[in-house]
Protein backbone atom coordinates (compact mmCIF):
# COMPACT_ATOMS: atom_id res chain seq x y z
CA UNK A 1 0.00 0.00 0.00
CA UNK A 2 1.38 3.56 -0.84
CA UNK A 3 2.19 5.60 2.40
CA UNK A 4 4.17 8.17 3.68
CA UNK A 5 7.14 7.70 6.37
CA UNK A 6 9.25 9.60 8.83
CA UNK A 7 12.39 8.72 10.00
CA UNK A 8 13.61 8.19 12.58
CA UNK A 9 10.51 8.38 15.24
CA UNK A 10 12.59 9.78 17.75
CA UNK A 11 15.44 12.02 18.17
CA UNK A 12 17.44 13.50 20.84
CA UNK A 13 20.45 15.55 19.99
CA UNK A 14 22.30 18.58 21.42
CA UNK A 15 22.23 22.09 20.70
CA UNK A 16 24.46 22.91 17.70
CA UNK A 17 24.17 20.05 15.72
CA UNK A 18 23.23 19.46 12.01
CA UNK A 19 20.26 17.65 11.97
CA UNK A 20 17.93 15.67 9.21
CA UNK A 21 14.73 14.60 9.45
CA UNK A 22 13.61 12.07 6.67
CA UNK A 23 10.15 11.98 4.54
CA UNK A 24 9.41 9.36 1.89
CA UNK A 25 6.27 8.79 0.12
CA UNK A 26 4.87 6.24 -2.20
CA UNK A 27 2.24 8.05 -3.58
CA UNK A 28 4.05 9.91 -6.33
CA UNK A 29 2.42 13.09 -4.87
CA UNK A 30 3.76 16.56 -6.74
CA UNK A 31 3.16 18.34 -3.33
CA UNK A 32 5.42 17.44 0.19
CA UNK A 33 4.97 19.52 3.30
CA UNK A 34 6.87 19.84 6.89
CA UNK A 35 4.82 21.50 9.97
CA UNK A 36 5.85 21.53 13.19
CA UNK A 37 3.22 21.45 16.29
CA UNK A 38 3.73 22.77 19.35
CA UNK A 39 1.54 23.41 22.77
CA UNK A 40 -0.08 26.75 22.07
CA UNK A 41 0.65 27.01 18.25
CA UNK A 42 -0.92 24.24 16.94
CA UNK A 43 0.37 23.07 12.99
CA UNK A 44 2.53 25.68 11.40
CA UNK A 45 4.10 25.13 7.94
CA UNK A 46 7.90 25.09 7.89
CA UNK A 47 8.69 24.74 4.21
CA UNK A 48 7.03 23.04 1.41
CA UNK A 49 7.61 22.15 -1.96
CA UNK A 50 5.58 21.49 -5.11
CA UNK A 51 7.68 19.19 -7.39
CA UNK A 52 11.45 18.11 -7.89
CA UNK A 53 13.18 21.25 -7.32
CA UNK A 54 10.49 23.82 -5.73
CA UNK A 55 11.08 24.57 -2.52
CA UNK A 56 9.49 27.48 -0.89
CA UNK A 57 9.48 29.04 2.86
CA UNK A 58 6.88 28.54 5.13
CA UNK A 59 5.64 30.75 8.48
CA UNK A 60 8.33 29.38 10.32
CA UNK A 61 11.37 28.57 8.37
CA UNK A 62 14.32 30.05 10.17
CA UNK A 63 17.05 27.52 10.82
CA UNK A 64 15.53 24.94 9.08
CA UNK A 65 16.21 24.12 4.97
CA UNK A 66 14.76 21.32 2.35
CA UNK A 67 15.92 20.03 -0.79
CA UNK A 68 13.72 18.08 -3.26
CA UNK A 69 15.88 15.82 -6.04
CA UNK A 70 12.94 13.49 -6.75
CA UNK A 71 9.31 12.64 -6.14
CA UNK A 72 9.23 10.51 -3.43
CA UNK A 73 11.12 12.51 -0.96
CA UNK A 74 11.53 16.14 1.36
CA UNK A 75 13.92 15.99 3.72
CA UNK A 76 13.88 18.37 6.37
CA UNK A 77 17.56 19.65 7.67
CA UNK A 78 17.84 21.54 11.04
CA UNK A 79 21.49 23.57 10.14
CA UNK A 80 22.46 23.81 13.63
CA UNK A 81 19.75 22.67 16.37
CA UNK A 82 18.44 24.97 18.95
CA UNK A 83 16.27 24.25 22.30
CA UNK A 84 13.61 26.42 20.84
CA UNK A 85 13.42 23.50 18.03
CA UNK A 86 12.03 20.99 19.89
CA UNK A 87 8.65 19.99 18.59
CA UNK A 88 6.73 17.14 16.95
CA UNK A 89 7.29 17.36 12.83
CA UNK A 90 4.98 16.03 10.82
CA UNK A 91 5.26 15.55 7.30
CA UNK A 92 2.43 15.92 4.77
CA UNK A 93 1.66 15.55 0.85
CA UNK A 94 -0.81 16.12 -2.03
CA UNK A 95 -1.43 14.91 -5.28
CA UNK A 96 -1.09 18.73 -7.06
CA UNK A 97 -3.70 18.44 -8.90
CA UNK A 98 -6.09 21.30 -6.73
CA UNK A 99 -6.09 23.18 -3.75
CA UNK A 100 -9.28 20.59 -2.68
CA UNK A 101 -6.73 18.33 -2.04
CA UNK A 102 -6.35 15.89 1.05
CA UNK A 103 -3.06 16.46 2.58
CA UNK A 104 -1.89 12.89 4.30
CA UNK A 105 0.55 13.07 7.44
CA UNK A 106 3.34 11.00 8.50
CA UNK A 107 3.19 9.60 11.68
CA UNK A 108 5.50 12.33 13.06
CA UNK A 109 9.19 13.00 14.30
CA UNK A 110 9.60 13.96 18.30
CA UNK A 111 12.95 15.73 17.96
CA UNK A 112 14.10 16.86 21.30
CA UNK A 113 17.26 19.75 21.57
CA UNK A 114 19.08 19.49 25.07
CA UNK B 1 -0.33 36.79 8.66
CA UNK B 2 -3.05 35.44 7.68
CA UNK B 3 -5.13 33.91 11.01
CA UNK B 4 -7.44 30.62 11.89
CA UNK B 5 -8.90 30.82 15.07
CA UNK B 6 -10.44 28.14 17.05
CA UNK B 7 -11.46 28.12 20.78
CA UNK B 8 -9.29 25.71 22.34
CA UNK B 9 -11.99 24.31 24.49
CA UNK B 10 -11.85 21.80 26.32
CA UNK B 11 -15.50 21.30 24.55
CA UNK B 12 -17.36 18.93 26.79
CA UNK B 13 -20.31 17.69 25.42
CA UNK B 14 -22.63 13.80 26.79
CA UNK B 15 -22.77 10.79 24.89
CA UNK B 16 -24.95 10.99 22.34
CA UNK B 17 -25.51 14.98 22.04
CA UNK B 18 -24.42 17.45 19.20
CA UNK B 19 -21.16 18.64 19.16
CA UNK B 20 -20.37 21.69 17.87
CA UNK B 21 -16.40 22.99 16.46
CA UNK B 22 -16.15 26.45 15.13
CA UNK B 23 -13.84 28.26 12.91
CA UNK B 24 -13.17 31.51 11.85
CA UNK B 25 -10.28 32.77 9.49
CA UNK B 26 -9.21 35.94 7.83
CA UNK B 27 -7.53 35.67 4.16
CA UNK B 28 -10.69 36.50 1.70
CA UNK B 29 -9.06 34.43 -0.97
CA UNK B 30 -8.86 31.14 0.81
CA UNK B 31 -11.16 28.64 -1.04
CA UNK B 32 -10.63 25.57 0.17
CA UNK B 33 -11.49 24.39 4.28
CA UNK B 34 -10.38 21.30 5.89
CA UNK B 35 -10.88 19.57 9.39
CA UNK B 36 -8.69 17.25 10.30
CA UNK B 37 -9.04 15.01 13.70
CA UNK B 38 -5.76 14.48 15.90
CA UNK B 39 -6.16 11.59 18.57
CA UNK B 40 -3.09 12.35 21.41
CA UNK B 41 0.09 11.18 19.93
CA UNK B 42 -1.34 10.38 16.61
CA UNK B 43 -0.91 12.56 13.20
CA UNK B 44 -4.11 14.24 11.94
CA UNK B 45 -6.33 12.76 9.66
CA UNK B 46 -8.86 14.49 7.29
CA UNK B 47 -12.46 14.37 8.56
CA UNK B 48 -14.15 16.80 6.71
CA UNK B 49 -13.60 19.34 3.44
CA UNK B 50 -16.00 21.86 2.05
CA UNK B 51 -15.45 24.13 -1.09
CA UNK B 52 -18.57 25.82 -1.24
CA UNK B 53 -20.75 28.03 0.57
CA UNK B 54 -23.87 25.81 2.53
CA UNK B 55 -23.63 22.54 4.55
CA UNK B 56 -21.73 19.16 3.43
CA UNK B 57 -22.84 15.94 5.33
CA UNK B 58 -20.85 13.14 5.46
CA UNK B 59 -22.32 10.56 8.18
CA UNK B 60 -22.49 11.77 11.50
CA UNK B 61 -20.29 15.02 10.24
CA UNK B 62 -21.54 18.11 8.53
CA UNK B 63 -19.58 20.90 7.83
CA UNK B 64 -20.71 24.46 7.00
CA UNK B 65 -19.27 27.02 5.24
CA UNK B 66 -20.23 30.77 5.21
CA UNK B 67 -17.64 32.56 3.09
CA UNK B 68 -19.25 36.29 3.76
CA UNK B 69 -18.97 35.92 7.33
CA UNK B 70 -15.46 34.09 7.14
CA UNK B 71 -16.66 31.05 9.23
CA UNK B 72 -16.83 27.07 8.92
CA UNK B 73 -17.98 24.71 11.50
CA UNK B 74 -18.49 21.07 12.42
CA UNK B 75 -21.09 19.41 13.67
CA UNK B 76 -20.83 15.83 15.57
CA UNK B 77 -24.04 14.48 15.79
CA UNK B 78 -25.06 11.45 18.32
CA UNK B 79 -21.21 11.57 19.85
CA UNK B 80 -19.37 8.76 20.81
CA UNK B 81 -16.92 8.78 23.19
CA UNK B 82 -14.18 7.35 20.10
CA UNK B 83 -14.24 11.55 18.86
CA UNK B 84 -12.77 12.43 21.73
CA UNK B 85 -9.55 14.08 20.05
CA UNK B 86 -8.59 17.44 19.23
CA UNK B 87 -10.10 18.92 15.93
CA UNK B 88 -8.17 21.01 13.86
CA UNK B 89 -9.56 23.60 11.26
CA UNK B 90 -7.87 24.13 7.98
CA UNK B 91 -7.62 26.60 5.20
CA UNK B 92 -5.69 26.67 1.98
CA UNK B 93 -2.80 29.71 2.30
CA UNK B 94 -2.39 32.28 -0.53
CA UNK B 95 -5.06 30.49 -3.08
CA UNK B 96 -2.33 27.30 -3.04
CA UNK B 97 -1.88 23.51 -2.01
CA UNK B 98 -0.09 24.35 1.58
CA UNK B 99 -2.73 25.13 4.61
CA UNK B 100 -3.02 27.44 7.84
CA UNK B 101 -4.03 25.59 10.59
CA UNK B 102 -5.81 26.83 13.65
CA UNK B 103 -4.70 25.80 17.03
CA UNK B 104 -7.19 23.16 17.51
CA UNK B 105 -10.36 22.33 19.57
CA UNK B 106 -9.96 19.47 22.26
CA UNK B 107 -13.24 17.41 22.22
CA UNK B 108 -13.90 15.30 24.99
CA UNK B 109 -17.23 12.87 25.04
CA UNK B 110 -18.08 11.55 28.78
CA UNK B 111 -20.16 8.42 28.62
Amino acid sequence: DAEITQSPRHKITETGRQVTLACHQTWNHNNMFWYRQDLGHGLRLIHYSYGVQDTNKGEVSDGYSVSRSNTEDLPLTLESAASSQTSVYFCASSTGHSSTDTQYFGPGTRLTVL
Amino acid sequence: QKEVEQNSGPLSVPEGAIASLNCTYSDRGSQSFFWYRQYSGKSPELIMSIYSNGDKEDGRFTAQLNKASQYVSLLIRDSQPSDSATYLCAVNRDSGYALNFGKGTSLLVTP
